[in-house]
């Protein structure tokens, strides 16, 4: 069945450095890709979006990356800070209104 | 309230109870979601509403599990003769608009415990 997936169940970076996060899907009629930041005792939060007719969408220091030919996403994050410690989802959306979150990468940031 | 609210936080339930969990979604947003969330995973989908209209249960476990929203606003999901695998995070999110977005707003969530 369709799912999505993530590469790396936990990612540890250092405080500035740039973090990225990776996402497979394996829905190709998925139209509609979220990233949502979950803070431990916390419900998700909405970061940036990005439809399929787009590759690439920017929001404030995150970038999306969308590669529908190997159905692959990417989470950028620039400048990462200890307040970006959370587990990250990303979501598709592919059957009505219904979003499939993958199972999450844990980011730790070192100061 | 700003954002959406859960009640209760927390609830610890003996196996057999029934459990009802609240959600207050943000005022004027018609769209509402029920979620499941278990340690260590992604939410599930379980049921979705438009206004007072629940368009889909297909994600709801079993028939234990029920889920209203008469006005269009308050929704409640009611679990019946919990059972220890029911035991997970119960997130509520809501979106102002018919679905076409996923920018959906979450609560905190209530925290179900099933002894």
């Amino acid at each position: 069945g369709e799912s999505v997936g993530l590469h790396l169940p936990t990612l540890s970076v250092q405080e500035g450095d740039n973090s990225i996060i990776n996402c497979a899907y394996s829905n190709s009629a998925s139209d509609y890709f979220i990233w949502y930041k979950q803070e431990s005792g916390k419900g998700p939060q909405f970061i940036i979006d990005i439809r399929s007719n787009m590759d690439k969408r920017q929001g404030q220091r995150v970038t999306v990356l969308l590669n529908k030919t190997v159905k692959h996403l990417s989470l950028q994050i620039a400048a990462t800070q200890p307040g970006d410690s959370a587990v990250y989802f990303c979501a598709e959306k592919y059957s009505g209104s219904r979003l499939t979150f993958g199972e999450g990468t844990q980011l730790t940031v070192n100061p | 309230g700003a954002g959406v609210s859960q009640s209760p936080r927390y609830k610890v339930a003996k196996r057999g109870q029934d459990v009802a969990l609240r959600c207050d979604p943000i005022s004027g947003h018609v769209s509402l979601f029920w979620y499941q969330q278990a340690l260590g995973q992604g939410p599930e989908f379980l049921t979705y509403f438009q206004n007072e209209a629940q368009l889909d249960k297909s994600g709801l476990p079993s028939d234990r599990f029920f889920a209203e929203r008469p006005e269009g606003s308050v929704s409640t999901l009611k679990i019946q003769r919990t059972q220890q695998e029911d035991s997970a995070v119960y997130l509520c999110a809501s979106s102002p608009t018919f679905s076409d977005t996923g920018e959906l707003f979450f609560g905190e969530g209530s925290r179900l415990t099933v002894l």
